[in-house]
Formats: C-alpha cells, structure tokens, sequence
C-alpha cells in the first residue's frame, strides 16, 4: 500500500491565489520530500523536511510536517499558471527500508 | 543539482521484443539508482532497487527475468523488458541518490515505452 496519501486528488485555483495540498503516511520516517511532475516529464525535487523539522520554506513553497499527526502539508504561495503539474510527496525511512515510497500525488491545475 | 540521463525518452515496439533503458548519472556517482513504473495520471510505483556490482532488488509483484536490470558501473543502470507485451507499455522512471542513505533523489526524465 502507499506510504503516502494525498489530498486533494486534483486542484483547480486562479493565478494568484494559494494552493494547499496534504500528505499523510504510517510508518515513521527519517524525512519527507515533495516533488513536482510536469505530464510526460521526469521528477523534480522541491523541497526535504526531516523528521525533526516543522517547517520550512523555499521560494514560494512552505512546507509543514507534524509527525504526531503523521502528515505534512505543501503550500504554494501567489500560485503561477506554471505552477501546473503533479505534485507528489515521497517518505524516506528505515520502515519503508530505506526506500522513497511516493503517494498518490495531487495534480493542480492553476487558470490564468 | 546532479543531472540524471534517461535513454531513449520514448520507444515503440513491437509485441514479443526486448527493449533497454538506460539511466545514467553524469556528474555524479551513484551505487543505488531506483527504477519506478508509472501509469496514467497515477503515482510511481518502485519497480527495483538496482546496487552497483551487485544484484538488483525487486519489489513484490514485479518479474525479475520479465524486467532485467544490471548497473555495471557507478554511473549507469540499464533495464530491459524481456519479451515486451502491450500491458508493459508504460512510462518508466530511473532515479540516483545524490549522497548518503537518505539524501535526495535525482530523476531521470522518464522513458515512455509504447508496446504493439
């Protein structure tokens, strides 16, 4: 089963506003990343949260990770119609056996 | 960042064929590259844990002699779908770690394999 579960399955939003996605997981973890998928193209990494991290922010992305809830959260600010893609967060942990498990990822759709 | 190379990015063959992938890492060394399977509008799903010099590491479910892979060096991992069938068209993702056990993960841009 997937590590990691995503909410919203999709996400339609005007140019401008803010676009936030969520990420749950099981098993306990050593970080947790999200990356971006263009259709048809390979990943890109955004952004890593260790497991002893709470926040953290790049750019326009705010990232959030509550490992009592076992969930983070992806924000994106002034969202671009270039921020369209999937997004997906990814777990990385000795219980996955060290292995990035993705999850079902949150495709986001921004309308100029 | 590290660049990750898929080749080729798209294939088409015919059913019963064998077709290779290849992923390599340019400037980087990598002793683990990842393969990843993924459908339509669905999330990647690990295919194999490939280990420089040594045997790759299959997932449940997934075919080891249906889907050979062989990471000869530290900077390339091949696979190959053995006797390509139209269910095994897909979109195929290799991925190297940058550093250490839990670094980041660097993609390649995916090879779409189209089986007739």
């Amino acid at each position: 089963s997937q590590q990691g579960e995503e909410d919203p399955q999709a996400l339609s939003i005007q140019e401008g506003e803010n676009a936030t996605m969520n990420c749950s997981y099981k098993t306990s973890i050593n970080n947790l990343q999200w990356y971006r998928q263009n259709s048809g193209r390979g990943l890109v990494h955004l952004i890593l949260i260790r497991s002893n991290e709470r926040e953290k922010h790049s750019g326009r992305l705010r990232v959030t990770l509550d490992t009592s809830k076992k969930s983070s959260s992806l924000l994106i600010t002034a969202s671009r119609a270039a921020d369209t893609a999937s997004y997906f967060c990814a777990t990385d942990g000795r219980a996955a056996g060290n292995k990035l498990t993705f999850g079902g990822g949150t495709r986001v759709l921004v309308k100029p | 960042g590290a660049v990750v190379s898929q080749h080729p990015s798209w294939v088409i063959c015919k059913s019963g064929t064998s077709v290779k992938i290849e992923c390599r890492s340019l400037d980087f060394q990598a002793t683990t590259m990842f393969w990843y399977r993924q459908f339509p509008k669905q999330s990647l799903m690990l295919m194999a844990t490939s280990n420089e010099g040594s045997k790759a590491t299959y997932e449940q479910g997934v075919e080891k002699d249906k889907f050979l892979i062989n990471h000869a060096s530290l900077t390339l991992s091949t696979l190959t779908v053995t006797s390509a069938h139209p269910e095994d068209s897909s979109f195929y993702i290799c991925s190297a770690r940058l550093t250490g056990l839990y670094g980041e993960l660097f993609f390649g841009e995916g090879s779409r394999l189209t089986v007739l």
